[in-house]
């Protein structure tokens, strides 16, 4: 596709439910990263993915948080049992490669998710 | 370890005017440098990136500014413009998680061109 793409692009969900965010990386792109975004908190590592395969985890805050990546392709961030300090722009990117100046990560404009 | 410190965190600056962004970090591992300007509603976009081994680059009004043996770089905006109101994060690129690495990133600066 042209650009990374994020669906839904606003979620309001009440606390205790599950959620799922897709993305849509460009086309080609091995690598898929997430990130987190809250007001005055900048951007948030949460998981990288190679392939298909995960290799950094590191940044999912707690075992609530998992995602997965098919095909070398889409990829899906699910949150269970949310809690307001869940509450955040999820954002997804991708990359052709290493990240470098000429293989930079790409974003999309993100999924903000508001728990009530 | 593993931060990247940056200010301010809001910059007011007259059109023509000169923005300055600085960020700091401690890993000493870390190979990549850019910075992203994100729009409200946007996603961040690559705006300038620099390796260690240079201590400038320039492109357009914007330059980046890095000395290694302070840990520190900055972004440098030249005549600044109402179009660039955006916030601006640093970041750094770590060495885990494979040979890909992942961006670990400032938390940002919004800045404010006035007209």
């Amino acid at each position: 596709g042209a650009g990374v793409s994020q669906s839904p692009s606003n979620k309001v969900t009440e606390k205790g439910k599950d959620v799922e965010l897709r993305c849509d990386p460009i086309s080609g792109h091995t690598a898929l990263y997430w990130y987190r975004q809250s007001l005055g908190q900048g951007l948030e590592f949460l998981i990288y993915f190679q392939g298909n395969s995960a290799p950094d985890k590191s940044g999912l805050p707690s075992d609530r948080f998992s995602a997965e990546r098919t095909g070398g392709s889409v990829s899906t961030l699910t949150i269970q049992r949310t809690q307001q300090e869940d509450s955040a722009v999820y954002l997804c990117a991708s990359s052709q490669g290493r990240l470098t100046a000429n293989s930079p990560l790409h974003f999309g404009n993100g999924t903000r998710l508001t728990v009530t | 370890q593993q931060q990247v410190k940056q200010s301010p965190q809001s910059l007011i600056v007259q059109k023509g005017g000169i923005s300055i962004i600085n960020c700091a970090y401690e890993n000493t591992a870390f190979d990549y440098f850019p910075w992203y300007q994100q729009f409200p509603g946007k996603g961040p976009a690559l705006l300038i990136a620099i390796r260690p081994d240079v201590s400038e680059k320039k492109e357009g009004r914007f330059t980046i500014s890095f000395n290694k043996s302070a840990k520190q770089f900055s972004l440098h905006i030249m005549d600044s413009q109402p179009g660039d109101s955006a916030t601006y994060f640093c970041a750094a690129r770590g060495a885990y998680g494979g040979s890909q690495g992942n961006l670990i990133f400032g938390k940002g600066t919004k800045l404010s061109v006035k007209p």
